[in-house]
């Protein structure tokens, strides 16, 4: 899975609680994402890293946020978790995409927001 | 917004059958790639094309592209067991944002 690791894996959590959900790469990457993955929608991308401490929101980005304070750590923080956050979560890395770089996931965290 | 939309949604065949799928997309790339995935997984990618590019081939896999139509198709020659997955388009989001837009989706069944 090229060097990416997500944690945790599976989460249940209650409504109002804020949740924070970390990708973990160790190849180096500039770019690094976070989508999530819902029935019916695909994959939607929430925010995005070009490098330390440089991020911006994806097209679905309201109710995260995130932070990368070292370039292999990128977090993603459910402020005040609601049901409609129930998702599976993916981290991405890669090099920049309009140049043809390719995305590499791990393998997803599982969210439930009861 | 969906970028890329998959045709069909769902797809059942035989093993041994070719598998195409297809890739509408709305605005001017530079690539597209293709990516599947195994239930319960990440994605894993493909194949990428560049929009300089008509075809492409990667072992039992065969991707063209057609920017004039905006459209790319996802040929799986000779298919097996192993292929069923879900398979997804992916376009550069581009608009000053980076990263993919995934389409949907196409279900892959390969039937024993």
């Amino acid at each position: 899975d090229a060097g990416i690791t997500q944690s945790p894996r599976h989460k249940v959590t209650e409504t109002g609680t804020p949740v924070t959900l970390r990708c973990h790469q160790t190849e180096n990457h500039r770019y690094m994402y976070w989508y999530r993955q819902d029935p019916g929608h695909g994959l939607r991308l929430i925010h995005y890293s070009y490098g330390v401490k440089d991020t911006d929101k994806g097209e679905v980005s309201d109710g995260y946020s995130v932070s990368r304070s070292k370039t292999e750590d990128f977090l993603l923080t459910l402020e005040s978790a609601t049901s409609s956050q129930t998702s599976v979560y993916f981290c991405a890395i890669s090099h920049e995409i309009t140049s043809g770089g390719e995305a590499f996931f791990g393998q997803g965290t599982r969210l439930t927001v009861v | 917004s969906q970028q890329g939309e998959e045709d069909p949604q769902a797809l059942s065949i035989q093993e041994g059958e070719n598998a195409t799928m297809n890739c509408s997309y709305k605005t001017s790339i530079n690539n597209l790639q293709w990516y599947r995935q195994n239930s319960g997984r990440g994605l894993v990618h493909l194949i990428l094309i560049r929009s300089n590019e008509r075809e492409k081939h990667s072992g039992r896999l065969r991707v063209t592209l057609d920017t004039s139509k905006k459209s790319s198709s996802l040929l799986i020659t000779a298919s097996r067991a192993a292929d069923t997955a879900s398979y997804f388009c992916a376009t550069p989001s581009g608009g000053g944002a980076d990263g993919l837009t995934f389409g949907k989706g196409t279900h892959l069944i390969i039937q024993p």
